[in-house]
């Protein structure tokens, strides 16, 4: 089985401008969960979807936004960034439901905001 | 989701076991306990959860003490591939909201 994939692996952006990431699940997964990893805050839960629908979202801005597609590929937005937002963005996926199991992470995005 | 206390680093011999202390003195009784870890620039690697028992697999063990309260993860062998930030945490089985702590640094010396 692949893998969770994340595109693109690394990314430099401006002050101002919006960035999409995006996250393809392992196949059959239907859970996908974002991440934010800095030096100062550690991994930080962004939001979760699953099944198209947002179901736990982290204590970030409404900068930060996400949707699910009905592949359950995902995206990640974040509009005006701030050079706060420099980050490794983690992607992990879920088979979802109501059982506990593990996430399976991505590589990451490395955005880098000048 | 319990919040955790691991020691912020450890230091391990290449071939001996490598033990992972983890407190998590107000879990619940429907929370489980994950580790992951963290090698330089990856993505987290689920390790191991239990719930009340002893769990093992090919990577690690994981000792629940009896209460809950705290458990350790062990790596049987450890090798220099090994060195990683160890993350601890408990959370409610039907929650893919993760709150990962600062985790342990497990450095392996040959």
């Amino acid at each position: 089985k692949a893998g969770v994939t994340q595109t693109p692996r690394y990314l430099i952006k401006t002050r101002g401008q919006q960035v999409t990431l995006s996250c393809s699940p392992i196949s059959g997964h239907r859970s996908v969960s974002w991440y934010q990893q800095t030096p100062g805050q550690g991994l930080q839960f962004l939001f979760e979807y699953f099944s198209e629908t947002q179901r736990n979202k982290g204590n970030f801005p409404g900068r930060f936004s996400g949707r699910q597609f009905s592949n359950s590929r995902s995206e990640m937005n974040v509009s005006t960034l701030e050079l706060g937002d420099s980050a490794l963005y983690l992607c992990a996926s879920a088979s979802g439901g109501g059982r506990a199991g593990e996430q399976y992470f991505g590589p990451g995005t490395r955005l880098t905001v000048t | 989701d319990a919040k955790t206390t691991q020691p912020p680093s450890m230091d391990c011999a290449e071939g001996r076991a490598a033990n992972l202390p983890c407190n998590h003195s107000t879990i619940s009784g429907n929370e489980y306990v994950y580790w992951y870890r963290q090698i330089h620039s990856q993505g987290p690697q689920y390790i191991i959860h239990g719930l009340k028992n002893n769990e093992t697999n090919e990577m690690a063990s994981l000792i629940i003490t009896e209460d809950r309260k705290s458990s350790t993860l062990i790596l049987p062998h450890a090798t220099l591939r090994d060195t990683a930030v160890y993350y601890c945490i408990v959370r409610v089985d039907y929650n893919n909201d993760m709150r990962f702590g600062a985790g342990t640094r497990l450095t392996v010396k040959p």
